[in-house]
């Protein structure tokens, strides 16, 4: 499957600051999710969006969609050390699952 | 709650040698299961997928293999490992009701190197 693709491929900023990631994505979609990745570890689930909404909340993240775009946005708002991580969207079902190439996120405090 | 346990966390192997990863699953049944592997500073690129016990589909020809002997139990095997086998090995489960809009829970993953 293709994958998805994330920008920018890294990032860094200062604690306290917004971060903010994109994705792009290549086909029709029924919704996308985003997922976090410490060093070393497994995915965690952080939000999905359905293909028609245009953008969630969840704490401190907003999730935007613009399926005319084929792209989405992950913000995550006054970013905290502890926010140091890689972010990966993911679309598609089950079985094609794409995943994007992940934005490394580093914040520094 | 639901568990995900995956075993062991590093592993080094020589060129050749058998390999065998387990994940079990608690707190759930008839979960879908998945083999990923992930290359370094890459995105995941789905191995195995499982609908329930005995039935694999793979995705990527390869010299692994999969295996569900039990619902909640999925292994990941190769005979002989290769060079290219090294990556980051992740399993992961989902609820079987709905696969569209289903999320997925990882297990910790496994980092093979093989030598």
């Amino acid at each position: 499957s293709q994958q998805g693709e994330e920008d920018p491929q890294a990032l860094s900023i200062q604690e306290g600051e917004n971060a903010t990631m994109n994705c792009s994505y290549k086909t029709s979609i029924n919704n996308l999710q985003w997922y976090r990745q410490n060093s070393g570890r497994g995915l965690v689930h952080l939000i999905l969006i359905r293909s028609n909404e245009r953008e969630k909340h969840s704490g401190r993240l907003r999730v935007t969609l613009d399926t005319s775009k084929k792209s989405s946005s992950l913000l995550i708002t006054a970013s905290r050390a502890a926010d140091t991580a890689s972010y990966f969207c993911v679309y598609g079902s089950a079985r094609q699952l794409t995943f994007g190439s992940g934005t490394q996120l580093t914040v520094l405090p | 709650s639901q568990t995900i346990h995956q075993w062991p966390a590093t592993l080094v192997q020589p060129v050749g040698s058998p390999l065998s990863l387990e994940c079990t699953v608690e707190g759930t049944s008839n979960p879908n299961l998945y083999w990923y592997r992930q290359a370094a500073g890459r995105g995941l690129q789905l191995l195995f997928y499982s609908v329930g016990i005995g039935q694999i589909s793979s995705e990527v020809p390869q010299n692994l293999s999969a295996s569900r002997p039990q619902d909640r139990q999925f292994i990941l095997s190769s005979k002989k490992l290769l060079l290219s086998d090294s990556g980051f090995y992740l399993c992961a489960w989902s609820q079987m009701v709905s696969v569209v809009g289903s999320k997925l829970f990882f297990g910790s993953g496994t980092q093979l190197s093989v030598l």
